[in-house]
């Protein structure tokens, strides 16, 4: 079993659409969570960071941390064609001097 | 200018070769990372490095050196290419806090 598992997708969705994007993860010492968003031909930017369990909320995105489940989503509310992109999950352990360990990707298309 | 910067963008190169990959960056970060991206494998980490005497290996290492010249420029090698090793290669820097910052990637084809 990976350590962060993430379905690759691709997911296709109308513009206005809100996009569910989950990830889940075997290893309990990630403590700190985060979402990346690539768009093609570039590197990773980060989107969304969220430290333990708890929603976080940053205009149309909402990033969920079930630790109890080991379960992670990101939320895009009235999606838009310039979401399209792929999101990547990553998470790190404290004490790992941030060494990211991330899901495959979702590659999503926002169609308008 | 972007803060991290990779060179070449793109690169082919024939079996058997060394190439190498150059990083350099304008965050004032003491961590860098080098990743590779292959399709439905995600991101990898090859190497990383604290500072300039702290080189450590990553999860895929193996055909892989780096080199940390200095705080801002941290070059990953590959000493004789073979094509499985054909990715994306992406350099990253980070505070150790909460975002790493990537470069725009280096396209790598060995044919």
């Amino acid at each position: 079993q990976k350590e962060v598992e993430q379905d690759p997708g691709p997911l296709s969705v109308p513009e206005g659409a809100i996009v569910s994007l989950n990830c889940t993860y075997s290893n309990s010492a990630f403590q700190y969570f985060m979402w990346y968003r690539q768009y093609s031909r570039k590197g990773p930017e980060l989107l969304m960071y969220t430290y333990s369990s708890g929603n976080k909320e940053d205009g149309r995105f909402t990033a969920q941390v079930d630790k109890s489940s080991k379960y992670i989503s990101l939320f895009i509310r009235d999606s838009q064609p310039s979401d399209s992109a792929t999101y990547l999950c990553a998470m790190s352990a404290p004490g790992s001097n941030y060494k990211l360990t991330f899901g495959k990707g979702t590659l999503l298309t926002v169609n308008p | 200018d972007a803060d991290v910067t990779q060179t070449p963008r793109n690169r082919i190169t024939k079996t058997g070769k060394r190439i190498m990959l150059e990083c350099s960056q304008t965050k004032g970060h003491d961590r860098m990372y080098w990743y590779r991206q292959d399709p439905g494998l995600g991101l990898r980490l090859i190497y990383y490095s604290f500072d300039v005497k702290d080189i450590n290996k990553g999860e895929i290492s193996d055909g892989y050196s780096v080199s940390r010249q200095a705080q801002a420029k941290f070059s990953l090698s590959l000493e004789s290419a073979i094509p499985n090793q054909t990715a994306l290669y992406f350099c990253a820097t980070s505070d150790g806090n909460t975002e790493a910052f990537f470069g725009q990637g280096t396209r790598l084809t060995v044919v």
